[in-house]
């Protein structure tokens, strides 16, 4: 089945650690992003790609970091620099013709502090 | 102006009632306004979506209605079901290449049985 898959389910990070959110998909989406979603919240985008060795800025990427060495991979570094790294994470992508539209999400990601 | 405003925050609806979720924007520039499910401990999925050049669009149960006069847009589910339980985020696109999508705040869907 073809979907997207991020792991861990949860994590939990520790003062002054950076930790990576992983994002893999085998539907040969050229897209992918990552959102934050807080309760109460929609979805703010942190970090897009349009193609491999590329990505863009979203509205708050201050505090994070991505990658994008390959298609089908799209990992997020949460750093030290993220004061209130707690939310649940999510990774999605979209096809070559549903531009900055995404299609398919994961089942996300949810971080804490410890 | 990039904001899009969706209400109520939480509806409760009795089982076969019609649940309604009101948007609105202010974004003259949006052409692609899309609805996404999202269960507990999931990512949200993408329900259905409607173009500015239609007022309505209907697939089984879920109708988007859609008022380009008052940039508003709303989602109606006919017969609510217990699994429709749900949040819902409405968003919204520009026509330009470069444009982001920009999510509602959700709203939390109980459908009593």
């Amino acid at each position: 089945d073809g979907g997207i898959t991020q792991s861990p389910k949860y994590l939990f990070r520790k003062e002054g650690q950076n930790v990576t959110l992983s994002c893999e998909q085998n539907l040969n989406h050229d897209a992918m992003y990552w959102y934050r979603q807080d309760p109460g919240q929609g979805l703010r985008l942190i970090y897009y790609s349009q193609i491999v060795n590329d990505f863009q800025k979203g509205d708050i990427a201050e505090g994070y970091s991505v990658s994008r060495e390959k298609k089908e991979s799209f990992p997020l570094t949460v750093t030290s620099a993220q004061k209130n790294p707690t939310a649940f994470y999510l990774c999605a992508s979209s096809g070559r013709d549903s531009s900055n539209q995404p299609q398919h999400f994961g089942d996300g990601t949810r971080l804490s502090i410890l | 102006q990039q904001q899009v405003k969706q209400s109520p925050q939480s509806l409760i609806v009795q089982k076969g009632g019609i649940s309604i979720i009101n948007c609105a924007y202010e974004n003259t520039a949006f052409d692609y306004f899309p609805w996404y499910q999202q269960f507990p401990g999931k990512g949200p999925a993408l329900l259905i979506a409607i173009r500015p050049d239609v007022s309505e669009k209907k697939e089984g149960r879920f109708t988007i209605s859609f008022n380009k006069s008052a940039k508003q847009f709303s989602l109606h589910i006919m017969d609510s079901q217990p699994g429709d339980s749900a949040t819902y985020f409405c968003a919204a696109r520009g026509y330009s290449s470069a444009s982001k999508i920009i999510f509602g705040s959700g709203t939390r869907l109980s459908i009593r049985p």
